[in-house]
């Protein structure tokens, strides 16, 4: 069984660029949250996909957005970076309805 | 206040230790707790969890909610060095997103 793995590991941008982080979800979950942990902090729940749909969404911006594909992989897309973005970027698979999460080693974003 | 409070540590033990972890929450409209321990530069990795009150034995670990406190915690018997790492607790909303605390940060010393 293939486990919940993000791409890529670490990532370098300068404020205002736009980046992309990656997630494959983890063979037979069909849910897929993304979460925001900054350093010394709990993770903080940006939004969740189901079936390609947005289905539920944290205190976030709308300059972050997300997209989930057939497979169930998914991505999280943030423009117009801010220093404060600088965090560990967390993907989680699950059944929907049906906890609990599993979660990947994360997209660590250095905003400079 | 926040939902999920969490004393941040550090933790510093020696092995073969009892720890316990604890947290206290806010919401009491929703009781599906978990445990995440995480390693440093790696996820959060499922350790256990809980619905209603109560207590959940696995191996060395157990889960206790007390709903009447508001109160999780996790315990560890006989510490190791590998236990080494942040806990986090966090409730699982009825929107079904996790809230976590900030995590205790533990070190278990030889």
């Amino acid at each position: 069984e293939t486990g919940v793995t993000q791409s890529p590991t670490h990532l370098i941008k300068t404020r205002g660029q736009q980046v992309t982080l990656r997630c494959s979800s983890q063979s037979g979950h069909n849910t897929v949250s993304w979460y925001q942990q900054a350093l010394g902090q709990g993770p903080q729940f940006i939004f969740q996909y189901y079936r390609e749909e947005e289905n539920g969404r944290g205190n976030f911006p709308p300059r972050f957005s997300g997209l989930q594909f057939p497979n169930y992989s998914s991505e999280l897309n943030v423009n117009a970076l801010e220093l404060d973005d600088s965090a560990l970027y967390l993907c989680a698979s699950s059944v929907q309805g049906n906890s609990p999460l599993h979660f990947g080693n994360g997209t660590r974003l250095t905003v400079t | 206040q926040k939902e999920v409070e969490q004393d941040p540590g550090p933790l510093s033990v020696p092995e073969g230790a009892i720890v316990s972890l604890n947290c206290t929450y806010s919401n009491s409209a929703f009781q599906y707790f978990m445990w995440y321990r995480q390693y440093s530069r790696k996820g959060p990795e499922l350790l256990m969890y809980t619905y209603s009150s109560g207590n959940k034995e696995d191996g060395r670990f157990t889960a206790q909610v007390d709903k009447s406190s508001k109160y999780i915690s996790l315990f560890i018997r006989d510490s190791q060095p590998s236990d080494s790492a942040t806990y986090l607790c966090a409730r699982l909303s009825n929107t079904d997103k996790l809230i976590f605390g900030t995590g205790t940060r533990l070190q278990v010393f030889p």
